[in-house]
């Protein structure tokens, strides 16, 4: 079975600064997908960033950016020039190509500190 | 467009009583997920709706547990003789298959059995 573990309970950083969260998932399968969502107190699950197994290319979307080692099973999520809104809960997801479940990780609380 | 919407936000309920929970996917989204939010599982597929149709229960965490989907639509999530453990953020999200595998999600119901 598919696990995903995010190490990092709680993490915090100042107003600007970058900030990298972790994740580590276990699979014997080569093709995938891969996620992260954030969750503010609203509960609303957004999505953040999307990466393909197959592509070696790093995945960003403006102020974030993944570290993907697939040879690692390492998917690390670096949020730049952090900003308040993005105090949040991050989960970290996997999904098997061809099926539908998300499997995810513990999550990370992320706080700012203006 | 409306986003998923899920009812009701809250439900405080009694040892032993059943519940409902409903769940309308964005307009035209074809694929329905349920997951569920707790303290000591973290994040957990429940079921999956395509269509009508439900090609993966195998979250479900015990036969109390039971969902249904209509018209392709609105979906409900009925737990019988509701049990602490049940108390948790159940969440439900939806995607438009196969054109895109991205799951949108509701805010949740969250679920206190007293």
């Amino acid at each position: 079975a598919q696990t995903v573990t995010q190490s990092q309970p709680e993490m915090s950083v100042q107003e600007a600064e970058t900030v990298t969260l972790s994740c580590t998932y276990d699979t014997s399968e080569s093709d995938y997908y891969l996620f992260w969502y954030k969750q503010p107190p609203s509960r609303q699950m957004i999505l953040v960033i999307r990466q393909e197994a197959y592509k070696q290319q790093n995945a960003t979307e403006n102020r974030f950016s993944v570290n993907f080692q697939k040879a690692a099973k390492s998917f690390s999520l670096k949020i730049s020039d952090s900003q308040l809104g993005d105090a949040a809960m991050y989960f970290c997801a996997y999904r098997r190509r061809g099926a539908q479940k998300l499997v995810f990780g513990q999550g990370t609380r992320l706080t700012i500190n203006p | 467009g409306a986003g998923v919407s899920q009812s009701p936000s809250n439900k405080v309920t009694e040892k032993g009583k059943d519940v409902e929970l409903r769940c309308d996917p964005i307009s035209g989204h074809t694929a329905l997920y349920w997951y569920r939010q707790s303290l000591g599982q973290g994040l957990e597929f429940l079921i999956y709706f395509q269509g009508n149709s439900a090609p993966d229960k195998s979250g479900l965490p015990s036969d109390r547990f039971s969902a249904e989907r209509t018209g392709g639509s609105v979906s409900t999530l009925t737990i019988q003789r509701t049990q602490q453990e049940d108390s948790a953020v159940y969440l439900c999200a939806s995607s438009l298959l196969p054109v895109s595998y991205e799951q949108y999600f509701g805010p949740g119901t969250r679920l206190t059995v007293t």
